[in-house]
């Protein structure tokens, strides 16, 4: 069974803080990916990256950065938070299946609330 | 441009009515589409996908790609239905990219 984890269910910053969202995958996916999820708009992405330190921009990845040093684990960084960034922010990891197409896997989600 | 669009963002039906959530796609070429369902408190996850043409929970979805739709129907809704659905397109070569719509809540009253 797939299993993606977050660090945070919930989590509450103050802006410009710097904050860490970790993401863990235990099934050896190349894949990751960071989206976030805001009501009326779905689901945007952020960031991916389709190995070992390798990153590519998604849809808005202004205000974040991310780190992915181990196969298994893939950060997003908030520089410095502003209140914008106040989201459901998900994690999710891929490879192809037996049929060529690729799956994602979702973690929880973390919560954050930027005051 | 590639684009998915789900017009409705809440649904509303009785217990035992037939349901269609939408989706239409934007995209110059064969994509994959595919639902995915978040329960209340449960994370996202995989409902079907075109290329498998599996029922999963009584509901389907066909690719028209001359209407380039991939609407998701069940005959009989049940209230353990009642979730946000997203239709999603992944485009060949795009190595697992997806394009999520923004989600319709589907809502299956008693």
């Amino acid at each position: 069974d797939v299993k993606v984890t977050q660090s945070s269910r919930y989590l509450v910053k103050r802006t410009g803080e710097k904050v860490f969202l970790e993401c863990v995958q235990d099934m050896d996916h190349e894949n990751m990916f960071w989206y976030r999820q805001d009501p009326g708009l779905g689901l945007r992405l952020i960031y991916f990256s389709y190995d070992v330190k390798m990153k590519e921009k998604g849809d808005i990845p202004e205000g974040y950065s991310v780190s992915r040093e181990k196969k298994e684990r893939f950060s997003l960084i908030l520089e410095s938070a502003s209140t914008n960034q106040t989201s459901m922010y998900l994690c999710a990891s891929s490879s192809p299946g037996t049929s060529g197409t690729y799956e994602q896997f979702f973690g929880p989600g973390t919560r954050l609330t930027v005051l | 441009a590639q684009r998915v669009t789900q017009p409705e963002k809440l649904l509303s039906v009785f217990k035992g009515a037939p349901v269609e959530l939408k989706c239409n796609y934007s995209y110059s070429g064969s994509p994959e589409l595919f639902w995915y369902v978040q329960y209340s408190r449960q994370r996202l996850q995989l409902l079907l996908r075109h290329i498998s043409r599996e029922s999963i929970k009584g509901f389907t979805a066909d690719l028209n790609k001359g209407e380039t739709s991939f609407h998701l129907k069940k005959p009989f809704a049940q209230e353990e239905d009642s979730a946000m659905y997203y239709c999603a397109l992944s485009g060949r070569g795009s190595q697992g990219n997806l394009i999520f719509g923004k989600g319709t809540k589907l809502s299956v009253k008693p």
